[in-house]
């Protein structure tokens, strides 16, 4: 099974400024990483897929990086509809792996 | 618009038995896979159970392998998990989404929950 590792586990970011989240695989999963965001009492969201194409109506602050074990998710501009958590996933094989999360919340 | 509904969620008992559905509307169903995914109260995500499109093939995490079974009924556009001998760790709200292109998670319904207590 492949653990997927994110860190931090907290982030306090003031509104307007730049947050960056990492994920790091066990092994190499290729591009084979998503991101998602939830907000209390939502289901998770899709924002990033292929490590770095974003899905659909996702706006451009948010953006992926990375291939293999070391990814980041990167928010240019922090919004206040931003605040969340946040999940990577791997889908290189089964069993298919979130992380733990990292919550995004307000400095 | 893609759209998952989940069912069937509720209190049981340790060792009982409950059936969750998921109702699909909005894409060709039948050759999309379709996901569980749980959540279980103050915790993250983890995948349960997957099911194929075209080729139906079924997927288990191990946490439930042998206690719970996928299927799916493309006639009626639904997904169901069949959950046996149930225990308390398997409390959770359960979230039932669409693959994408590829394995990704790519739409996802509002999840119902599952309380396992006596």
């Amino acid at each position: 099974e492949i653990v997927m590792t994110q860190s931090p586990a907290t982030l306090s970011v003031s509104p307007g400024e730049r947050a960056t989240l990492s994920c790091r695989a066990s092994q190499s999963v290729n591009s084979r990483l998503a991101w998602y965001q939830q907000k209390p009492g939502q289901a998770p969201r899709l924002l990033i897929y292929g490590a770095s194409t974003r899905a659909t109506n996702i706006p451009a602050r948010f953006s992926g990086s990375g291939s293999g074990t070391e990814f980041t998710l990167t928010i240019s501009s922090l919004q206040s509809e931003d605040f969340a958590l946040y999940y990577c996933q791997h889908y290189n094989g089964w069993p298919l792996t979130f992380g733990g999360g990292t919550r995004v919340e307000i400095k | 618009e893609v759209q998952l509904l989940e069912s069937g969620g509720g209190l049981v008992q340790p060792g009982g038995s409950l059936r969750l559905s998921c109702a699909a509307s909005g894409f060709t169903f039948s050759i999309y896979g379709i996901y569980w995914v749980r959540q279980a109260p103050g915790e993250g995500l983890e995948w349960v159970s997957a099911i194929g499109g075209p080729t139906p093939n079924t997927h288990y995490a191990d946490s439930v392998k042998g206690r719970f079974t996928i299927s799916r009924d493309n006639s009626k556009n639904t997904v169901s998990l069949q959950m046996n001998s149930l225990r308390a760790d398997d409390t959770a709200v359960y979230y039932c989404a669409k693959r994408g292109p590829e394995y990704y998670l790519e739409s996802w319904g509002q999840g119902t929950r599952v309380t396992v207590s006596s």
